[in-house]
């Protein structure tokens, strides 16, 4: 199985300061073939199912603000919100759909500082 | 619109079956498989496994092989888990969500609770 790492489990930010969270997984999730790399975002807010945010570890979704940003490569991602909102107070993951089973990392609370 | 709607909160005993439904509208049922994920309270997200609404193909997670069965029934647009001998471990919300690997749409979840 490939085993997702998330780096902080936590962290506080000041309103309007960088969020930068990071995602290491033990394989590589980077297609050969199509040159995609088969990782996604998802954003949990409390009492709420999971809402994806960022696919192919740079693709925004539909609707997701501007702020929201993935980048990374292979084995090593990061999502970053380039200025942190009260609505972005969520526990965030990191999902690799490049092969069954599939994992999520562990998850990183963002909380404002 | 896209819409999942899961059936209500279960309270079962350790060692019963538990089934979870998950009704769907606002898109062709068989062009999308169907997902399963669980969250144990204050965890983590855990994939449990995937069905194609198509075939009915699936893929569990080695850890749900043998207690966990995932169907659909097209005529209704509705998918099912099933998860036998339940352990109080398995106390959690369960979520269906469309697709196999880009989660758009999700269920509002399912609370099993295992208790004796």
């Amino acid at each position: 199985d490939i085993v997702m790492t998330q780096s902080p489990d936590s962290l506080a930010v000041s309103l309007g300061e960088r969020a930068t969270i990071n995602c290491k997984s033990s394989q590589s999730v980077l297609h050969s073939s199509s040159n995609k790399n088969y990782l996604a975002w998802y954003q949990q807010i409390p009492g709420q199912p999971p809402k994806l945010l960022i696919y192919w570890a740079s693709t925004r979704e539909s609707g997701v603000p501007d702020r929201f940003s993935g980048s990374g490569s292979g084995t090593d991602f990061t999502l970053t919100i380039s200025s942190l909102q009260a609505e972005d107070v969520a526990v965030y993951y990191c999902h690799q759909y490049y092969s069954f089973p599939q994992t999520f990392g562990q998850g990183t609370k963002v909380e404002i500082k | 619109q896209v819409q999942l709607v899961q059936s209500g909160a279960e309270v079962k005993k350790p060692g019963a079956s538990v089934m979870v439904s998950c009704k769907t509208s606002g898109y062709t049922f068989t062009t999308y498989g169907i997902t399963w994920v669980r969250q144990a309270p204050g965890q983590g997200l855990e994939w449990m496994g995937w069905i194609s609404t198509y075939n009915g193909n699936t893929n569990y997670a080695q850890k749900f092989q043998g207690r966990v069965t995932m169907t659909t029934d097209t005529s209704t647009r509705t998918a099912y888990m099933e998860v036998r001998s339940l352990r109080s471990d398995d106390t959690a919300m369960y979520y269906c969500a469309r697709d196999i690997s880009l989660f758009q749409s999700w269920g509002q979840g399912t609370l099993v609770t295992v208790t004796s």
